[in-house]
């Protein structure tokens, strides 16, 4: 058991650039859960698959964010032309029951 | 709306003491909670939890208390230990959601423990 991995750990870009993040979930996990964390707040939910299928966006998810998770194992999240609203934390978790959720380390995205 | 609230941002304990977090939430939908804690640099580490059927939960050092009537769940950590100090967030799951597993945070409590 790995955990769940994230990657790029941090990544720095400029205002209007697009950015794609890389989740990697415990193996065997069909859940799939991406957060987002901002300063003195805690997660918010963004979206859910099972599987390959995304059952469910928030809508904090504006049309410039876009994940997928096209073989049911890693999962990617894009958000093009990036604002300085967008840096956060992201976080990804992934489970198999509906009661447990096991997050990665993150990907703090700073927009300049 | 914040439906889930940590309304105390910091808490500091001598070590060997009680550490007491404090949740409180407003839908009274939430049929499930959670607690986890959280180091600089890592995800957030899933602690204890409890069901909206229970209002006690215990393991080793940790204790979940829920009560239902007040919207109001707690964290008794004892005895305190310096490897505690992290940030601890609520959760919640549902009401939105519940089916596949939500979760609605609070806004978290940095616990500080002194030797």
């Amino acid at each position: 058991d790995t955990g769940v991995s994230q990657n790029p750990r941090h990544k720095i870009t400029k205002r209007g650039q697009n950015v794609t993040f890389r989740c990697d979930p415990i193996s065997e996990h069909n859940r799939l859960y991406w957060y987002r964390q901002t300063l003195g707040q805690g997660p918010e939910f963004l979206t859910y698959f099972q599987n390959e299928a995304q059952l469910e966006k928030s809508r904090l998810l504006s049309d410039r964010f876009s994940a997928e998770r096209p073989k049911g194992s890693f999962s990617t999240l894009e958000i093009q032309r990036t604002e300085q609203g967008d840096s956060a934390m992201y976080l990804c978790a992934s489970g198999r029951e509906v009661d447990e959720q096991f997050f990665g380390p993150g990907t703090r995205l700073t927009v300049l | 709306d914040q439906q889930v609230k940590q309304n105390s941002p910091s808490l500091s304990v001598q070590e060997g003491r009680i550490s007491i977090l404090n949740c409180d939430y407003t839908n009274s939908m939430f049929d499930y909670f959670l607690w986890y804690k959280k180091y600089p640099a890592e995800g957030p580490t899933f602690l204890i939890s409890i069901s909206s059927i229970k209002d006690k939960n215990e393991d080793g050092r940790f204790t979940v208390f829920l009560n239902k009537s007040a919207k109001h769940l707690s964290l008794h950590i004892v005895p305190s230990q310096p490897g505690d100090s992290a940030v601890y967030f609520c959760a919640a799951k549902g009401p939105q959601g519940a089916s596949y597993g939500k979760l609605t945070f609070g806004q978290g409590t940095i616990l500080t423990v002194h030797p």
